[in-house]
Formats: C-alpha cells, sequence, structure tokens
C-alpha cells in the first residue's frame, strides 16, 4: 500500500469547514483512497472512499487531485463532535499479496471548538 | 448482527504471564486484522488474515502470536507479557467482495495492562 502523509493536527471552529489534507504521491493505479475517524478511545470508524472522481456521503466529501498525488476530506459544517483523529489510507481492492496488509499512518488529530 | 466483537475488553496482567485475545466476526470476512494502540499513537497493524489458516505478520509482530483456525474468529497471543505490551489492541474485518464499500469494521478494544 502506499503511504501517506497528513499534518498531526488542525484547529476548525464550530460551523465552518474542516478541510483535511492528505499526500499520497506513491498511490498507484489501482488504489483507492479511504479516510476513518476515531473518536476518544473508540474503534475507527470508516468515511468515505474514492478512487478517481470527488465523492460526497452524509458524512462527508472526498476530494481527489486530477494526479491523484493528494485528497481532502471535507466536513462541510463541523460540530464538537467532529473532534477525533482522521486516518488516511490507500489501498487496492483486489486484496491479494501486499494489497492485504493494511497499515494506517498517525493520521490528524482536528479540534472543533467553539 | 454483532459485527466484530473482541473479548475480553480489559485485562491486566503481570509480566511473563501469557494470555489470548479473542476476535469474532459473524459477517462472514474474510481478512482480519490485529491492531495495537499505544497512547496518543496511531494504529500498528501487528498480524493479519485472508483466510482460515493463514496469517501473516504486520509492522509489530515480535511477541505476539496468531491464529485463525475458523474463518469467524481471530486470535491474538501473548506468551510472555512484557510492559511494553501494554496498549488498546483493535480488531477489524473486511470483505474481499468487490461489490462492497471495502470498509474495515472495527472492534470496540481491548485495553491490556501489564504490570
Amino acid at each position: 500500500d502506499a503511504k501517506t502523509t497528513q499534518p498531526p493536527s488542525m484547529d476548525c471552529a464550530e460551523g465552518r469547514a474542516a478541510n483535511l489534507p492528505c499526500n499520497h504521491s506513491t498511490i498507484s493505479g489501482n488504489e483507492y483512497v479511504y479516510w476513518y475517524r476515531q473518536i476518544h478511545s473508540q474503534g475507527p470508524q470508516y468515511i468515505i472512499h474514492g478512487l478517481k472522481n470527488n465523492e460526497t456521503n452524509e458524512m462527508a466529501s472526498l476530494i481527489i487531485t486530477e494526479d491523484r498525488k493528494s485528497s481532502t476530506l471535507i466536513l462541510p459544517h463541523a460540530t464538537l463532535r467532529d473532534t477525533a483523529v482522521y486516518y488516511c489510507i490507500v489501498r487496492g481492492q483486489k486484496y491479494t499479496g501486499t494489497a492485504s496488509k493494511l497499515t494506517f499512518g498517525t493520521g490528524t488529530r482536528l479540534q472543533v471548538t467553539l | 448482527n454483532a459485527g466484530v466483537t473482541q473479548t475480553p475488553k480489559f485485562r491486566v496482567l503481570k509480566t511473563g504471564q501469557s494470555m489470548t485475545l479473542l476476535c469474532a466476526q459473524d459477517m462472514n470476512h474474510e481478512y482480519m486484522y490485529w491492531y495495537r494502540q499505544d497512547p496518543g499513537m496511531g494504529l500498528r497493524l501487528i498480524h493479519y488474515s485472508v483466510g482460515e489458516g493463514t496469517t501473516a505478520k504486520g509492522e509489530v509482530p515480535d511477541g505476539y502470536n496468531v491464529s485463525r483456525l475458523k474463518k469467524q474468529n481471530f486470535l491474538l497471543g501473548l506468551e510472555s507479557a512484557a510492559p511494553s505490551q501494554t496498549s488498546v489492541y483493535f480488531c477489524a474485518s473486511l470483505t474481499r467482495r468487490l461489490a462492497d464499500t471495502g470498509e474495515l469494521f472495527f472492534g470496540e478494544g481491548s485495553r491490556l495492562t501489564v504490570l
């Protein structure tokens, strides 16, 4: 799986959009970008994933650059409950060989404030 | 469906003792993973399994053993616990079905303290 780089921490005011960047410059053609978040000490929770096109669901939007070397997770109206550690990982969906070895980095600690 | 269940949720061990953490999933997932998370740190992969009877090493496998005798269960063993193994352990599972979203399903964690 391609390695990812994220800023260690970010702050965001409640009600504003939180934009969390992720660099994955070594991503290969069949690898997807996945985002998870971990609230307090709970198990990580899936947020969204994408391959090339931008994606949106009820939780967030994912913007992937045209060269696919970076992406941004957008929480459009951050709330205090969105305070968490956000992880960006890239992996293939064929789950063969090393594609099944799923590793997380240290993530970005997002602090949403009043 | 219970999803991914880890037992026990809390355990205190003395140095040198052994124990086994059990991860059970009822989603018929092919892939299962064990991670550890130290305070203020990210998740680190210990071992993983791509199917019944198969296991592979992750980033930090030393001091741990695993077994996947049944598809729904993935066991993590500590033969001789050390204080450095004090951590929160997370189990996760994943389906190989391409039609699925491909999301990892995590358990709630097992907090292990080694004195």
